[in-house]
């Protein structure tokens, strides 16, 4: 089967950093994603891992390890408008390439 | 440039009503999916072209859903006749490629109300 788990809510302080874990077991893997979704708004792209290690990309990054289904994305100096849902999610094998999602987690940055 | 745009945003019908969503993926993408998240679930795949031609449709829940994308441009996915579980948000996405390192990007999503 394919089961993608992510925590359901985190609650973090702006200015601090917060790690949001993922594990997946899927089938099949071709990479995986991270969006970042706020109410009403289309998810938006964050990272993408294929090879296992870390990914910056400024105050984000995002880490994979493949033998252990696992992946995090790392959030930085954080700021209130980092509140929104964090969607993981692995891209299947196959011809479509379609996306397995977790159920997101819903991270609230407090003052 | 534009992104992935959806139309109606919000449509709120009674059941047995059929509703047509419609994406205009970003120009130049042959590849464009649909998904559907309904309440308390995560985002699910229901189908994916490659311009004109469906791919996989694995993913659709039943005959009474019906996705065409005429001319490989924009796609249209039509509930006909619409049943109360079909409530959720209808998300497009495109690509334009399949291949590992090729971004989806998808629309703001049709929220569905059926009454």
């Amino acid at each position: 089967g394919q089961n993608i788990d992510q925590p359901t809510e985190m609650t973090a302080t702006e200015g601090a950093i917060v790690q949001i874990n993922c594990t997946y077991q899927t089938s099949g893997f071709n990479g995986l994603f991270w969006y970042q979704q706020h109410a009403g708004e289309a998810p938006t792209f964050l990272s993408y891992n294929v090879l296992d290690g870390l990914e910056e990309k400024g105050r984000f990054s995002s880490f994979l390890s493949r033998s252990k289904g696992y992946s995090y994305l790392l959030l930085k100096e954080l700021q209130m408008k980092d509140s929104a849902s964090y969607l993981c999610a692995v891209r299947d094998l196959g011809a479509t390439n379609k996306l397995i999602f977790g159920t997101g987690t819903l991270l609230a940055v407090q003052p | 440039e534009a992104g992935v745009t959806q139309f109606p945003s919000h449509s709120v019908i009674e059941k047995g009503q059929t509703v047509t969503l419609r994406c205009d993926p970003i120009s130049g993408h042959d590849n464009l999916y649909w998904y559907r998240r309904v309440m308390g679930k995560e985002i699910k795949f229901l189908l994916h072209f490659v311009k004109e031609s469906k791919q996989d449709e694995s993913g659709m829940p039943n005959n009474r859903f019906l996705a065409e994308r005429t001319g490989g441009t924009y796609s249209t996915l039509k509930v006909q006749p619409a049943e109360l579980e079909d409530s959720g948000v209808y998300f497009c996405a495109s690509s334009p490629g399949r291949g590992a390192g090729n971004t989806i990007y998808f629309g703001e999503g049709s929220w569905l109300t059926v009454v």
